[in-house]
């Protein structure tokens, strides 16, 4: 069974770079979409971006400036990085497996499962 | 402002049928399937239904989903206490290069 443990530091001034990593344990790393999404306190769920194991990344137009996702497959485990955060960044991360394809009769079939235990990151002067 | 349109509340008493609605547009699930995700507190969200209205193994078939057009529903049956949670649809959106896109969440409360 597939389990991600993911951590980093949870507590970051403003201006300052957001750095989480997240290990795979127990299945495959080829195959699926590795993702970040994050919930603001109270609120609800925003998708960071995603990469495959050989590197292939794809962003939140929203976050794309500030995000880089990166991957090691020699250790199963993918990380992010968010530059120049704000209050407004203070969330709980998750990492999560994505698997998407594509039919020409139902479009883009993909899913999250499953998912991290979450990381509580604050920033605050 | 999500992508995604969800009521931000339901409730029901136990036993009762209770529909959670997903309102997107032709970029998403107008043209992709939906997924549904439970988040009950103080955890990570679980997938709950994927491909418009497939289950996963270990979710009880009192949980069903639809889509028709731009939008999708999720369905619990048999209301039970446990199901208190906050669901979110998810799809993914093909405009600007492509990208996950969620629903704000609609918090169901077991009366």
């Amino acid at each position: 069974q597939v389990q991600l443990q993911q951590w980093g530091a949870g507590l970051l001034k403003p201006s300052e770079t957001l750095s989480l990593t997240c290990a795979v344990y127990g299945g495959s790393f080829s195959g699926y979409y590795w993702s970040w999404i994050r919930q603001p306190p109270g609120k609800g769920l925003e998708w960071i971006g995603e990469i495959n194991h050989s590197g292939s990344t794809n962003y939140n137009p929203s976050l794309k400036s500030r995000v880089t996702i990166s991957v090691d497959t020699s250790k199963n485990q993918f990380s992010l990085k968010l530059s120049s955060v704000t209050a407004a960044d203070t969330a709980v991360y998750y990492c999560a497996r994505g698997l998407k394809s594509y039919s020409s009769s139902s479009g883009l079939r993909g899913w999250f499962d499953p998912w991290g235990q979450g990381t509580l990151v604050t920033v605050s002067s | 402002q999500s992508v995604l349109t969800q009521p931000p509340s339901a409730s029901g008493t136990p036993g009762q049928r209770v529909t959670i609605s997903c309102s997107g547009s032709s970029s998403n699930i107008g043209s992709n399937t939906v997924n549904w995700y439970q988040q009950l507190p103080g955890t990570a969200p679980k997938l709950l239904i994927y491909s418009n209205n497939q289950r996963p193994s270990g979710v009880p078939d009192r949980f069903s989903g639809s889509k028709s057009g731009t939008s999708a529903s999720l369905a619990i049956s048999g209301l039970q206490s446990e199901d208190e949670a906050d669901y979110y649809c998810a799809a993914w959106d093909d405009s600007l290069n492509g990208h996950w896109v969620f629903g704000g969440g609609t918090k169901l409360t077991v009366l």
